[in-house]
C-alpha cells in the first residue's frame, strides 16, 4: 500500500526553529510537496521537491532524500500565524495527483 | 492575484440526492483535480483531468461520480445518489503549465448529507 507518515501534533515557541518530517512508501515517486491549511481553510502550497537535497524559500526550507523516502520541512523565526496543519503530500504519477500524510498540526505558544 | 472558486461554499442533501459542486481553476491552468477531505482526516484524491478527459482517479472515484469541463471555465463535479460517508470538504485544485508540481487549491465546498 502507499502511506506516508508524519507525527500528528508539534509544539514550538514563538521566534523557535520547528522541523516537521515526514517518510513515505508510495507505488510512484514523482517529489514531494508540502502544504499549509489553516482551520477550514484549503491547503496552501509551500515547497515541492523532486531531486535531493535543500530548497529555501524565506523562512521556510524543505529537504528531500529520495535514497532514505524521507523528507522535512523546516520552519524558522516561527510566528503565532504559523499555527496551523502542515501536510506532506507525495506527486504519485505523471499527473501529479498527490497522494497525502495525515498532517501536523503545529501549536506556537506566545 | 488569480484564485480558484467553488460553489457551492456549502451544500446540504438527502441520502440519495445528486449534487453537483462547481469550481473555477485559474484560467490558463490546464491540470484539474479533486480532493475531498473528511472532517479531522486528511486530504485524498479522487481524480485528476487533463485534454478534456479524466487522467487519473483513485479507488474512490467509482461509478457515483464523474466530472464534466462542460465550457472553458467550469470544472464539475457529480456525486450520484449520495450516502452519508460522502459528508466531506471537496477541494477543486489546479496548476499551470509547466508547474504541475504546484497545485492551487480553492476554498472548497462542505457537503453534508442527512
Amino acid at each position: 500500500g502507499q502511506s506516508l507518515e508524519q507525527p500528528s501534533e508539534v509544539t514550538a515557541v514563538e521566534g523557535a526553529i520547528v522541523q516537521i518530517n515526514c517518510t513515505y512508501q508510495t507505488s510512484g515517486f514523482y517529489g514531494l510537496s508540502w502544504y499549509q491549511q489553516h482551520d477550514g481553510g484549503a491547503p496552501t502550497f509551500l515547497s515541492y521537491n523532486a531531486l535531493d537535497g535543500l530548497e529555501e524559500t524565506g523562512r521556510f526550507s524543505s529537504f528531500l532524500s529520495r535514497s532514505d523516502s524521507y523528507g522535512y520541512l523546516l520552519l524558522q523565526e516561527l510566528q503565532m500565524k504559523d499555527s496551523a496543519s502542515y501536510f506532506c503530500a507525495v506527486a504519485g504519477g505523471d499527473n501529479y495527483q498527490l497522494i497525502w500524510g495525515a498532517g501536523t498540526k503545529l501549536i506556537i505558544k506566545p | 492575484e488569480p484564485e480558484v472558486t467553488q460553489t457551492p461554499s456549502h451544500q446540504v442533501t438527502q441520502m440519495g440526492q445528486e449534487v453537483i459542486l462547481r469550481c473555477v481553476p485559474i484560467s490558463n491552468h490546464l491540470y484539474f483535480y479533486w480532493y475531498r477531505q473528511i472532517l479531522g482526516q486528511k486530504v485524498e484524491f479522487l481524480v485528476s483531468f487533463y485534454n478534456n478527459e479524466i487522467s487519473e482517479k483513485s479507488e474512490i472515484f467509482d461509478d457515483q461520480f464523474s466530472v464534466e469541463r462542460p465550457d472553458g471555465s467550469n470544472f464539475t463535479l457529480k456525486i450520484r445518489s449520495t450516502k452519508l460517508e460522502d459528508s466531506a470538504m471537496y477541494f477543486c485544485a489546479s496548476s499551470g503549465p509547466g508547474r504541475k508540481n504546484e497545485q492551487f487549491f480553492g476554498p472548497g465546498t462542505r457537503l453534508t448529507v442527512l
